[in-house]
């Protein structure tokens, strides 16, 4: 079945340590994005990419880096200079990302919490 | 800065109740509009898209009014199964990104 994996569901991390969450999609999907959600907030977007090679920040991207080598794989990793970074971090797809009528597909989440 | 706004909820109905969601979004050149389903820790699912002549899916109706700028969801017959929070989702004309809201909750009791 095509769909979109997150590792690790759940990760425990102290703070100062840098964490990489990862993202991996079998639905030849060109578009990339990774959201952050927080208790009783709507998603906020962190990072995007619409293609290999390519990404753009998001709403919230400071503290957070990401890479695109392959299609397929879109890491985050959650920088000790990100403030809050306990949080359900999500990860989505599309087609492409210049289309209005493209909708997310998204992975079952990491659960990230700092000690 | 874009927004998209939801009443929270909770909105708690009995099973077969007829329960109605509103979202009001503050771009008037937003062009394509979802609803999206989020059950407790998990991820969201997509519900509905909505067109603007509106559109029904069983038991789910979804309008858009872009006069007002507001998008609803009308459930009818609840179910238990129902029970999760709607997050509404809004994308703007020629932006590759989504702007969701920050969900409604529906709890239906037997």
């Amino acid at each position: 079945d095509g769909g979109i994996t997150q590792s690790p569901k759940y990760l425990f991390r102290k703070e100062g340590q840098n964490v990489t969450l990862s993202c991996e999609q079998n639905l030849n999907h060109d578009a990339m994005y990774w959201y952050r959600q927080d208790p009783g907030q709507g998603l906020r977007l962190i990072y995007y990419s619409q293609i290999v090679n390519d990404f753009q920040k998001g709403d919230i991207a400071e503290g957070y880096s990401v890479s695109r080598e392959k299609k397929e794989s879109f890491p985050l990793t959650v920088t000790s200079a990100q403030k809050n970074p306990t949080a359900f971090y999500l990860c989505a797809s599309t087609p492409s990302a210049n289309s209005g009528a493209n909708v997310l597909t998204f992975g079952a989440g990491s659960r990230l919490t700092v000690l | 800065r874009k927004e998209v706004e939801q009443d929270p909820g909770p909105f708690n109905v009995p099973e077969g109740a007829t329960v109605a969601f509103n979202c009001t979004y503050s771009n008037s050149a937003s062009q394509s509009f979802f609803w999206y389903r989020q059950d407790c820790r998990k991820e969201p699912k997509l519900l509905m898209s909505v067109y603007s002549s509106g559109n029904e899916d069983g038991r789910f109706t979804a309008q858009l009014n872009r006069a007002s700028q507001y998008i609803s969801l009308l459930i009818r017959d609840s179910k238990l199964s129902d029970s999760a929070t709607y997050l509404c989702v809004v994308r703007d004309s020629g932006y590759s990104t989504l702007t969701f809201g920050k969900g409604t909750m529906l709890l239906v009791s037997p």
